[in-house]
C-alpha cells in the first residue's frame, strides 16, 4: 500500500515558538487531511485540502496542499501549552477506504 | 450531550471470543466510520458507511464486520478475536465522505479500548 513520511516524529520546542511538519510520499494524492490527537482523546480534525497548491488556515494553524500531489506541511504559529499533542496527517488517493492512508504522527511537546 | 459515543470504553478478553463495539452519533449525519489506533498510535480507517454504501479497506480481515441497524448507529463486529487485535478502535461520523472535497468537518468518538489475552 501507500505510505507517507511525516517528520519530525517529535519536536521540544519553548512556548511562543512556530511548528513545522510536513508528510511526503511517491504516491500522488487527491485530498491531505492534518488532525490532532490529545492524549486518552480521539482525533480532531484540523484542517482539510482538496486542491494542489491550496493554502488554507485555521486559527493559528496553515497547512499547504503541495504542488505535486506528494507533500502536505502544517504550521502552528505562537505556539501555546494546549498544542501538546500527536499530530497526524492523511492522505486520500480514491477508491475505497484502504485510499485512506495516515502518517506516523509527530509529537509535539511544548515547553513552558 | 456526546456528539459520537462509544461502549464499552474498555474491553478486556479472551483470544477466540466474539464480541462487539457500539457507536452512536447525534449530529444526523449521513456517513460513519471505524478507524483502529494500534500501541505505535499509528491509525488505519477501517470503513466507511452511509446509507448507500459501506466502503471497506481490503485489508481488514473479515472477521471484522460493521453493522448499521439505522443511520445513528454503526456497530462493530469482531469474531474470533486474535491478540493483534488488541488496540483502540474509534468511531466517527461526517455529512458526506470525508475525502470527497465537500469540507466536511469529522467528529470522533472517544475510542474503544481492547485489549485481547
Amino acid at each position: 500500500g501507500q505510505q507517507l513520511n511525516q517528520s519530525p516524529q517529535s519536536m521540544f520546542i519553548q512556548e511562543g515558538e512556530d511548528v513545522s511538519m510536513n508528510c511526503t510520499s511517491s504516491s500522488i494524492f487527491n485530498t491531505w487531511l492534518w488532525y490532532k490527537q490529545d492524549p486518552g482523546e480521539g482525533p480532531v480534525l484540523l484542517i482539510a485540502l482538496y486542491k494542489a497548491g491550496e493554502l488554507t488556515s485555521n486559527g493559528r494553524l496553515t497547512a499547504q496542499f503541495g504542488i505535486t500531489r506528494k507533500d502536505s506541511f502544517l504550521n502552528i504559529s505562537a505556539s501555546i501549552p494546549s498544542d501538546v499533542g500527536i499530530y497526524f496527517c492523511a492522505g486520500y488517493s480514491g477508491g475505497g477506504a484502504d485510499g485512506l492512508t495516515f502518517g506516523k504522527g509527530t509529537h509535539l511537546i511544548i515547553q513552558p | 450531550d456526546t456528539a459520537v459515543s462509544q461502549t464499552p470504553k474498555y474491553l478486556v478478553t479472551q483470544m477466540g471470543n466474539d464480541k462487539s463495539i457500539k457507536c452512536e452519533q447525534n449530529l444526523g449525519h449521513d456517513t460513519m466510520y471505524w478507524y483502529k489506533q494500534d500501541s505505535k498510535k499509528f491509525l488505519k480507517i477501517m470503513f466507511s458507511y452511509n446509507n448507500k454504501e459501506l466502503i471497506i479497506n481490503e485489508t481488514v480481515p473479515n472477521r471484522f464486520s460493521p453493522k448499521s441497524p439505522d443511520k445513528a448507529h454503526l456497530n462493530l463486529h469482531i469474531n474470533s478475536l486474535e491478540l493483534g487485535d488488541s488496540a483502540v478502535y474509534f468511531c466517527a461520523s461526517s455529512q458526506e465522505w470525508l475525502a470527497g472535497g465537500f469540507g466536511e468537518t469529522q467528529y470522533f468518538g472517544p475510542g474503544t479500548r481492547l485489549l485481547v489475552l
